[in-house]
């Protein structure tokens, strides 16, 4: 199965940094259809969890630009660019190109 | 819009069988697959299976041998039974939709206790 694992476990910023997390997968990512099927979400407290980057860098319908993904192959990255507080959650990586499996979450939490 | 919304019992026996529905409204199940999720409380989510828009299914090879999905098109329904629960099948359950998982339903809890 493929694992992904995720970096940091938790992310403190304030108001305004910009941040990054980072997914590593255990193999390739980039399916034989050309797509690479690497995707974003972020489940704020209490809530379900909600589509932010699809297939590593389309920002979904109604997601803020601050949010941007990047990476190929096993290293991804997802960017905030300026972190508000509504952005304050746990944020996956997922992947399906291989069945479906999460990596283990970054918490986002104000310093 | 696009609304899925799970339901079934919160509580289970341990070693009896779960039943979840998941009621799609928005979007047609011959368009789109839809995935069941499960979350143990304060861990990350887990992948269980799926239901394909022409009807095939795919299974978490970890869940397969107790695992079943199935669908009512008719009803907007995609159903999940998985039998001989434990108590760390214990969790919030959701049902989202397509390959990329842009649409998650509210979940449902579901505990395994006697």
């Amino acid at each position: 199965d493929v694992v992904l694992t995720q970096t940091p476990p938790t992310l403190s910023a304030t108001i305004g940094q910009s941040v990054s997390i980072s997914c590593r997968s255990s193999q390739s990512l980039l399916h034989s259809n050309g797509n690479t099927y690497l995707h974003w979400l972020l489940q704020r407290p209490g809530q379900s969890p909600q589509l932010l980057i699809y297939l590593v860098s389309r920002l979904e319908s109604g997601v803020p630009n601050r949010f941007s993904g990047s990476g190929s192959g096993t290293d991804f990255t997802l960017k905030i660019s300026g972190v508000e507080a509504e952005d304050l959650g746990v944020y996956y990586c997922v992947q399906g190109t291989h069945a479906y499996t999460f990596g283990a979450g970054t918490k986002l939490e104000l310093k | 819009q696009v609304q899925l919304k799970e339901s079934g019992p919160g509580l289970v026996q341990p070693s009896e069988t779960l039943s979840l529905t998941c009621t799609v409204s928005g979007f047609s199940l011959t368009s789109y697959s839809v995935s069941w999720v499960r979350q143990p409380s304060g861990k990350g989510p887990e992948w269980m299976g799926r239901m394909w828009y022409d009807g095939d299914t795919a299974y978490n090879s970890a869940l397969k041998s107790r695992l079943s999905i199935s669908r009512d098109t008719s009803k907007n329904q995609v159903f999940l039974k998985m039998n001989s629960l434990q108590t760390d099948d214990t969790g919030t359950y959701y049902c989202t939709r397509g390959w990329e998982l842009d649409y998650w339903g509210q979940g449902v809890m579901v505990t395994v206790s006697s």
